[in-house]
């Protein structure tokens, strides 16, 4: 079964507007771990936020934000201001504490986003 | 600090011929993983380890092995190269305390089977 869902393969924004990038999950442990990374054309792995399940806040790093809605068992990223170099793949992550996946680190499909000037 | 260091970064391979893709890391990370990325596509992952000694098949394991002697290396041997193998490889590291810390890529080694 799919653990993580990415269901936008695409996304445009213009810039200095706000976008969000969908991500939804699925898992039977009480303790996992969400994270984002953003792969630029260039190809590397580049880390951006995390959000805990315990966490009672949504994460905010600089101009991206988590809108973890934890019973819908999605995991949103929003960027703020989009920058021309926003423009990337991006990569939802699930990390589970518990049971037979212990530690496993599993990807979403990605979504591109593409940010016009 | 190096980080996650992978090598060779580029690779062609004729069918079934075998290779070793290395991956080392610096960081005394006890997590370790390997992912494929097919073009425009997510990364699927291989196989991982938590700990010298101990590692466990992810999605697409059929056509890799794995090792893991040391806290350091973790290569993934490819037998029997076959063109469905074509893809980038990414290798991974993390110190899984709690599941708040977040996993160190390498630079990838984009491998082409012909």
């Amino acid at each position: 079964a799919q653990k993580i869902t990415q269901t936008q393969p695409g996304m445009f924004v213009q810039e200095k507007e706000a976008v969000t990038l969908d991500c939804t999950y699925d898992t039977s442990d009480q303790s996992y771990g969400l994270f984002w990374y953003k792969q630029p054309s260039s190809g590397e792995m580049i880390f951006l936020i995390y959000q805990g399940s315990y966490d009672e806040q949504n994460a905010t790093e600089g101009r991206y934000s988590l809108n973890f809605q934890k019973a819908r068992k999605s995991a949103n990223l929003v960027i703020s201001a989009s920058q021309l170099g926003d423009s990337a793949m991006y990569f939802c992550a699930m990390r589970e504490a518990l049971g037979t996946s212990y530690g496993k680190l599993t990807f979403g499909q990605g979504t591109i986003l593409t940010v016009h000037p | 600090n190096a980080g996650v260091t992978q090598t060779p970064k580029f690779r062609i391979l004729k069918i079934g011929q075998s290779m070793t893709l290395q991956c080392t890391q610096d960081m005394n990370h006890n997590y370790m993983y390997w992912y494929r990325q097919d073009p425009g596509m997510g990364l699927k992952l291989i196989y991982y380890s938590v700990g010298a000694g101990i590692t466990d098949k992810g999605e697409v394991p059929n056509g890799y092995n794995v090792s893991r002697s040391t806290t350091e290396d973790f290569p993934l041997r490819l037998e029997l190269a076959a063109p469905s193998q074509t893809s980038v490889y990414f290798c991974a590291s993390s110190l899984l305390q709690e599941t708040n810390t977040e996993a160190f890529f390498g630079q990838g080694t984009r491998l082409t089977v012909v």
